[in-house]
């Protein structure tokens, strides 16, 4: 069964704390992807990563960086954490794409707050 | 600024009903047409994609497609009350995975 797995549900943070935010998928995906979701703004995206060491920029990447050492694992980190980053993030992952794209497989979320 | 919109809702319609969810996208290279159901405080899964114009049917689920009005819409005959969550249209304009998610359409499907 397909499984992508966020590390926390619930985080709670301070301002100016770094944050890592863990996602692992097992479904031996290429593409995996960070969003977050705002009441009213839906989802954005934060950064992408279509291959091992390989990162794109989404629409919202400032005060945010990833990583990805592994094909399996893609970490968040907020080097800086502020207030305007409570939100709940959202990792995904896909299959290499199609030319039309491939479906999106979304872990639980992890909702950060940010005192 | 590439665009999907919606109306944020809430829909209610009766148990047994139509619900007809509508979204409407900016960008004419769009390739794929994508719907996510999202269950409150659950993360997104997906319930229909549509390629090519017309109408694609998935048990209870119809989604339309219309590239030359840029529409795409999510039909769910004989609603019931599990249906009751928020739906999400989801673009995929084109190249790598760019999808652009449109803000949701709160559903309420009531017995």
């Amino acid at each position: 069964d397909v499984k992508v797995t966020q590390s926390s549900r619930y985080l709670v943070k301070r301002t100016g704390e770094k944050v890592f935010l863990e996602c692992v998928q097992d479904m031996d995906h290429e593409n995996m992807f960070w969003y977050r979701q705002d009441p009213g703004l839906g989802l954005r995206l934060i950064y992408f990563s279509y291959d091992v060491k390989m990162k794109e920029k989404g629409d919202i990447p400032e005060g945010y960086s990833v990583s990805r050492e592994k094909k399996e694992r893609f970490s968040l980190i907020l080097e800086s954490a502020s207030t305007n980053q409570t939100s709940m993030y959202l990792c995904a992952s896909s299959a290499q794409d199609t030319l039309l794209g491939e479906k999106l497989f979304f872990g639980s979320g992890t909702q950060l707050s940010v005192l | 600024q590439k665009e999907v919109e919606q109306n944020s809702g809430p829909l209610s319609v009766p148990e047994g009903a139509i619900a007809s969810l509508n979204c409407t996208y900016s960008d004419r290279g769009s390739q794929s047409f994508f719907w996510y159901r999202q269950y409150s405080g659950k993360s997104p899964e997906l319930i229909m994609f549509i390629y090519s114009n017309g109408d694609k049917e998935d048990g209870r689920f119809t989604a339309q497609l219309n590239k030359a009005s840029q529409y795409v819409s999510l039909l769910i005959r004989d609603s019931q009350p599990s249906d009751s969550a928020t739906y999400l249209c989801a673009v995929n304009i084109g190249y790598g995975q760019n999808f652009v998610f449109g803000p949701g359409t709160r559903l309420s499907v009531l017995p």
